[in-house]
């Protein structure tokens, strides 16, 4: 086990609903990465979180928002859901001195319907 | 065309065999280089990096052509528990990592 957590496993949403998922890095982890993985896919960089300010964002539109609080935990919010946002999406933690050596969570499976 | 490419496979070979997976990738500026590997409806995890000269981990080999802009893992006397997906993973920057799709590999008896 890597010692980072998500919340919830899984969820149920509605096409247009909101969404807010959660993260607790691995402890003296700083810094927070997000990843959305569609069925069959490798995981595709959202953004990540470091002293609680984005520092980095992938190609995804601005629906997608996220937080990292004082103790490095972390939340990922979608607005307007859609269809294709149907995915399993991962957080990872790491130390800034070490981007690199990412550790995951296992995951939340979010279905919009 | 994708960032990071890869063979999906699947690799189907029996135990104690040698199997090789290759990853391109587009972007000439990437600086780092990763293998990770995801079971079954788990999460990713670090396998191993990849550096210029080449490395090492026990059975596992990882080479960068940096010229051709591809990397490549070899592993050796496969075992029942190297069944998994294996991510080739590109960074240009500290903070965005790019994840090939996958080759799967299953290991038989």
């Amino acid at each position: 086990e890597t010692g980072v957590t998500q919340s919830p496993t899984h969820l149920i949403k509605t096409r247009g609903q909101q969404v807010t998922l959660r993260c607790s890095s691995q402890s003296g982890h700083n810094t927070v990465s997000w990843y959305q993985q569609a069925l069959g896919q490798g995981p595709q960089f959202i953004f990540q979180y470091y002293r609680e300010e984005e520092n980095g964002r992938g190609n995804f539109p601005p629906r997608f928002s996220g937080l990292q609080f004082p103790n490095y935990s972390s939340e990922l919010n979608v607005n307007a859901l859609e269809l294709d946002d149907s995915a399993l999406y991962l957080c990872a933690s790491s130390l800034a001195v070490s981007p690199y050596e990412q550790y995951f969570g296992p995951g939340t499976r979010l279905t919009v319907t | 065309r994708k960032e990071v490419e890869q063979d999906p496979g699947p690799f189907n070979v029996p135990e104690g065999a040698t199997v090789a997976f290759n990853c391109t990738y587009s972007n000439s500026a990437s600086q780092s280089f990763f293998w990770y590997r995801q079971d079954c409806r788990k999460e990713p995890k670090l396998l191993m990096s990849v550096y210029s000269s080449g490395n090492e981990d026990g059975r596992f080999t990882a080479q960068l052509n940096r010229a051709s802009q591809y990397i490549s893992l070899l592993i050796r006397d496969s075992k029942l528990s190297d069944s998994a997906t294996y991510l080739c993973v590109v960074s240009v920057n500290n903070n965005d990592m790019r994840f090939g799709a996958g080759t799967r590999l299953t290991v038989k008896p």
